[in-house]
């Protein structure tokens, strides 16, 4: 079974701070994806990077940094000097291929709160 | 590329009605795929579709069923609504691993 493990409910921070994000994942395939989602109050998620398990390449775009750890099955999301525009609900995700399909596992999100 | 499209966004029902949800995919995306978001159980996967034929179900009740046409778009249906069923419901469709998503349907059963 998958599960994803996103133990901070909530994090509020000032805007310029950095803030990491966690998640935990325990699957037992070898080839698996790894996700994150941005939910804004809108309700649309928002893709924002995938993972594949072969590939613990760190990935920076812009304020955003992923750190992929397959030792301590993590998956971490740091944003750099937070701005308000990034309160939002995260959520982290796991797939695996199954007959072609490639059905998310969610986290139970955390909500980030940036305060001017 | 235009994306994901649900219709309508906002639902009002009352319990033991029925309602029907409609999302169009991304151009060129064949899987579809619907979830049921709510507070106390998070986001949950109700079922998928690819090329006119529902691939995977999640665990939900025979009231839940869906269905997708030869374009792609898909409709999900709820019979005999429940009061727990008032949730927001989100169509993401899928060329390759990740999905995209809709801005969601929120339905409110009264």
């Amino acid at each position: 079974a998958q599960k994803v493990t996103q133990a901070q409910t909530e994090i509020s921070v000032v805007e310029k701070e950095d803030v990491t994000l966690d998640c935990v994942y325990e699957t037992r395939d070898t080839t698996y994806y790894l996700f994150w989602y941005k939910q804004p109050p809108s309700g649309e998620l928002v893709f924002l990077i995938r993972r594949n398990s072969f590939d613990e390449q760190n990935e920076i775009s812009g304020r955003y940094s992923w750190n992929f750890q397959k030792s301590t099955s993590s998956f971490n999301f740091t944003i750099t000097a937070s701005q308000v525009v990034d309160s939002a609900v995260y959520f982290c995700a796991l797939s695996f291929p199954s007959g072609g399909s490639y059905i998310p596992t969610f986290g139970r999100g955390t909500s980030l709160i940036v305060h001017p | 590329k235009a994306g994901v499209t649900q219709t309508p966004r906002y639902l009002i029902k009352t319990r033991g009605q029925q309602v029907t949800l409609s999302c169009s995919p991304i151009s060129g995306h064949r899987s579809v795929s619907w979830y049921q978001q709510t507070p106390g159980q998070g986001l949950q996967f109700l079922f998928e579709y690819f090329s006119e034929t529902q691939r995977n179900k999640g665990n939900f009740p025979g009231r839940f069923s869906g269905r997708q046409f030869s374009n792609s778009r898909s409709e999900m249906n709820v019979s005999t609504l429940e009061l727990g069923d008032s949730a927001l419901y989100l169509c993401a469709s899928r060329a390759s691993y990740e999905q995209y998503f809709g801005p969601g349907t929120r339905l409110t059963v009264t």
